[in-house]
């Protein structure tokens, strides 16, 4: 079982709409974060969520963390085709496990926007 | 601005052959990390590495080495190429608590 669960694996929209993607877990966190991924690149952090309940904004995107801290969204408003890539969520490791330093990052949405 | 970069954005090698990749960060991070990404799989760990000298292995270590001299540079080694490891490596720094920084990744392909 994964840790992240993120959906949809896949969503392909027209330039102008809007769209959510969910990154989605049994476990409670202490922060989230949020990487869009373009093609042929490594990914570039967007924000980091750390309150339950907390909505950030970035121009026409916002994340907002689940109230019990098991789960994220990402908003998208007027998608653009420059909003196209990989968005993965990542998660820092419970206390409880073996490593304090790396990250779990989930599978990700590939998005594409069309002109 | 921030910057991990990585040695090279393209490589093809035999099965085989040793394979260096190399990994520098200007940010002065204690934790750096590489992670391949294949598609339908996401981002695998393979090694990290918390200080000079210091790793972990990660998810899957198997078929890899790691080096990390100088706090700035961060090594994989691939010992004895195989197709199987033809993928997109990811390096990535980050002090503890905050966001990874990435640097372009390299696509190795094993021919």
């Amino acid at each position: 079982t994964q840790l992240l669960e993120q959906s949809p694996q896949f969503l392909s929209i027209q330039e102008g709409e809007n769209l959510t993607v969910y990154c989605n877990s049994s476990s409670v966190f202490s922060s989230l974060q949020w990487y869009r991924q373009e093609p042929g690149e490594g990914p570039v952090l967007l924000v980091t969520v750390v309150t339950g309940g907390e909505v950030k904004k970035l121009k026409r995107l916002t994340f907002q963390f689940g109230d019990a801290r098991k789960d994220s969204s990402l908003h998208i408003t007027a998608a653009q085709p420059g909003d196209t890539g990989l968005y993965l969520c990542a998660v820092p490791p419970r206390a409880s496990s073996g490593s304090a330093r790396q990250l779990t990052f989930g599978s990700g949405t590939q998005l594409t926007v069309l002109p | 601005d921030v910057k991990v970069t990585q040695s090279s954005r393209y490589l093809v090698k035999r099965t085989g052959e040793k394979v260096f990749l190399e990994c520098v960060q200007d940010m002065d991070h204690e934790n750096m990390f590489w992670y391949r990404q294949d598609p339908g799989l996401g981002l695998r760990l393979i090694y990290f590495s918390y200080d000079v000298k210091m790793k972990e292995k990660g998810d899957i270590p198997e078929g890899y080495s790691v080096s990390r001299e100088k706090k700035e540079r961060f090594s994989l080694i691939l010992e004895s190429a195989s197709t199987n490891q033809t993928s997109m490596y990811l390096c990535a720094s980050r002090w503890p608590g905050v966001g990874a920084f990435f640097g372009q990744g390299t696509r190795l392909t094993v021919v």
